[in-house]
């Protein structure tokens, strides 16, 4: 079974300052999908960022970019130009080209910016 | 566009009782799931529904049951509650296998349900 780790449960950013979110996955595919989910304190799910495994070039939304390494399974988020409202859970999550019904999550990472 | 909704948005029961969490989504999306939230672990996939009439497992699907009544809608079912069934459930959607964007699911805003 797929398993997504992510080793630091809480993390905290001075405002504008940029930090950088940890994830790994363990899997013996090739070919899958990778996530950051954002989960704000009203509960809601949103999706920040998704990446390809097929795709080496790395994905960039705005302020948020990851960085994509398949060889070391490793998969990390990096918030530029932090903001209070990026204050949040954010939980990676990994998907098999396979099957895409069956999205594993990591236990999550607390981000706290400070101001 | 509503998105993905959810009722009730917070229950308590008492152990044994039995209940039905409601999910719809207005997206027409072909594929839905039911997770569970719980401190410390991240989000399980309960059950999911790859297309209407169809429904599988998922990784905790023990103590549920599921039904996709129709196209939109898809529901979660406690036949008895138990304790350890206390957790956030959400409910989420996708275009399914055919969609070009079939990889990316969209949430409702969870149900908080405590056991006593």
């Amino acid at each position: 079974a797929q398993t997504v780790t992510q080793s630091q449960p809480e993390m905290s950013v001075q405002e504008a300052e940029t930090v950088t979110l940890s994830c790994t996955y363990d899997t013996s595919e090739s070919d899958y999908y990778l996530f950051w989910y954002k989960q704000p304190p009203s509960r809601q799910m949103i999706l920040v960022i998704r990446q390809e495994a097929y795709k080496q070039q790395n994905a960039t939304e705005n302020r948020f970019s990851v960085n994509f390494q398949k060889a070391a399974k490793s998969f990390s988020l990096k918030i530029s130009d932090s903001q209070l409202g990026d204050a949040a859970m954010y939980f990676c999550a990994y998907l098999p080209a396979y099957n895409n019904n069956d999205m594993r999550f990591g236990a999550g990472t607390r981000l706290t910016v400070k101001p | 566009n509503a998105g993905v909704t959810q009722t009730p948005k917070f229950q308590v029961l008492k152990t044994g009782q039995s209940m039905t969490l409601q999910c719809a989504q207005d997206m027409n999306h072909n594929s839905m799931y039911w997770y569970r939230q719980d401190p410390g672990m991240g989000l399980r996939l309960i059950y999911y529904s790859a297309s209407e009439g169809t429904t599988d497992k998922g990784e905790v699907p023990n103590g549920y049951n599921v039904s996709r009544l129709n196209k939109r809608e898809f529901s979660l079912r406690l036949e008895s509650a138990a304790p350890s069934q206390t957790s956030v459930y959400f409910c989420a959607s996708n275009e399914g296998p055919r969609g070009l964007s079939s990889y990316e699911q969209y949430f409702g805003p969870g149900t908080r349900l405590t056991v006593t």
